[in-house]
């Protein structure tokens, strides 16, 4: 029972452009959501947050939405960058207990 | 400021043998949590320290994982003995407290049980 599900396994963008990556959630319970970025070989790197009774938080090109009626949330990297290019893990916060998704592979390409 | 450190990166091991990582939290972190990546998935909570006490090991399996934090400070994570589903990246990570939501996360242990 997945309670946080990151639909596209991967996704490929051109550089300069925008990013959208998606994250679903069920628990309602959910205070605090995170987007961590991975490179091979390294460990999750946070990359930024945003608390249930906001609905955006911006932090340079990232920006991350957030819709509780739909349990919902978005992650927007403007402009793309082909540093970016790595795998994007969404996750939520219960009491400080953190639920990862699968997480979704970026590409940038120059 | 020092990251999370852990050791070994690499470790291949056949199954029924041990083997223990070990992991050196942020300093100053009170909250300290193992989790498995197996590949394809999302990391998966197994146990949640705050100084050197359990907090949530609800998800540690265990009949074959033990997981200790002497003097609140650094942490081993032990299997005995390892099964082929074991295969994955442990990953340590640290936060100032069980309510700090933000972790930080040590660059793994990749296991390759044979």
């Amino acid at each position: 029972d997945q309670q946080v599900k990151q639909n596209s396994p991967s996704l490929s963008v051109q550089e300069g452009r925008i990013s959208i990556l998606n994250c679903d959630y069920t628990n309602s319970m959910f205070d605090y959501f995170l987007w961590y970025k991975k490179y091979p070989a390294e460990g999750p790197t946070f990359l930024i947050s945003i608390s249930s009774i906001k609905d955006k938080n911006e932090d340079g090109r990232f920006t991350v939405f957030l819709n509780k009626s739909a349990k919902h949330l978005s992650l927007h990297i403007v402009p793309s960058q082909p540093g970016d290019s790595a795998v994007y893990f969404c996750a939520a916060s219960a009491e400080g207990n953190l639920i990862f998704g699968k997480g979704t592979k970026l590409s940038v390409k120059p | 400021e020092a990251g999370v450190a852990q050791s070994p990166r690499y470790k291949i091991i056949e199954k029924r043998q041990s083997v223990a990582f070990w992991c050196n939290p942020i300093s100053g972190h009170a909250t300290l949590y193992w989790y498995q990546q197996i590949l394809g998935q999302g990391p998966k909570l197994l146990i949640q320290f705050q100084n050197n006490g359990v907090v949530d090991d609800s998800q540690l399996p265990k009949d074959r994982f033990s997981a200790e934090r002497l003097k609140g400070v650094d942490s081993t994570l032990k299997i005995q003995p390892a099964k082929l589903e074991d295969s994955a990246v442990y990953l340590c990570a640290s936060s100032l407290g069980r309510l700090r939501i933000v972790q930080y996360f040590g660059p793994g242990t990749r296991l390759t049980v044979t």
